[in-house]
């Protein structure tokens, strides 16, 4: 069953646009939500990650909003290059050291100069 | 530098064979999980060891078998029944990591190919 609802499937912006991805959540047990990049043929890199308690976390051009009443959280690339053209998964954690990551279905970013 | 490797990067198998994908860790992670990745589609979870000599079914195993005899290695052997095996398979493991409580790395990936 999916359990981490992620969209758009595919999004394309110009150089310098703020692309924004969207991923909302069904299980009030997860506590960490991580961010992935990958590009073709490579695996899965993390990106940014959040816990619930906090509603915005700033990483270089990378920002996480979360919404915790609304189980939504959402990815924004501030000034998107060229070089961020890539795949970007959400995905949700289950509390303590046994959980299991679940991801998002992906958004693959084209960022045309 | 500490991470995951998968091997081979590119495998083709043929119809009714078995074959091996490799996962290699020297994170001293204890959890690891073999993931299963189809174009446009997110990451479906196959098998998952938290420990030495104990591993559990994910969400689609039918197919699949593993084992897990030293911490550092993880293989998913693909069986004859997989029917559907083209695909591109990755490898994780997770443990403290950098300033994070819990991070998964992953490997490199193995692009399985059924010729």
């Amino acid at each position: 069953q999916q359990q981490v609802k992620q969209s758009p499937q595919s999004l394309i912006v110009q150089k310098g646009g703020i692309p924004i991805i969207n991923c909302a959540y069904e299980n009030t047990a997860f506590d960490y939500f991580p961010w992935y990049q990958q590009f073709p043929g490579k695996g899965p890199a993390l990106l940014i990650a959040i816990r619930p308690d906090v509603s915005e976390k700033k990483e270089g051009r990378f920002t996480i909003s979360f919404n915790k009443s609304a189980k939504q959280f959402s990815l924004h690339i501030m000034d998107s290059q060229p070089g961020d053209s890539a795949t970007y998964f959400c995905a949700a954690i289950g509390s303590g050291n046994t959980g299991k990551l679940i991801f998002g279905q992906g958004t693959t970013l084209q960022v045309k100069p | 530098d500490g991470g995951i490797t998968q091997s081979p990067k590119y495998l083709f198998r043929k119809e009714g064979q078995n074959v091996t994908l490799s996962c290699e860790q020297n994170l001293n992670h204890d959890a690891m999980y073999w993931y299963r990745q189809d174009p446009g589609q997110g990451l479906r979870l196959i098998y998952y060891s938290q420990i030495v000599n104990d591993f559990q079914k994910g969400d689609i195993a039918e197919g699949y078998s593993v084992s897990r005899e030293k911490k550092e290695s993880f293989p998913l052997t693909v069986t004859s029944a997989q029917k559907n095996p083209t695909a591109f398979y990755l490898c994780a493991s997770k443990g403290r990591q950098g300033g994070l409580v819990y991070g998964y790395t992953f490997g490199s990936g193995t692009r399985l190919t059924v010729v």
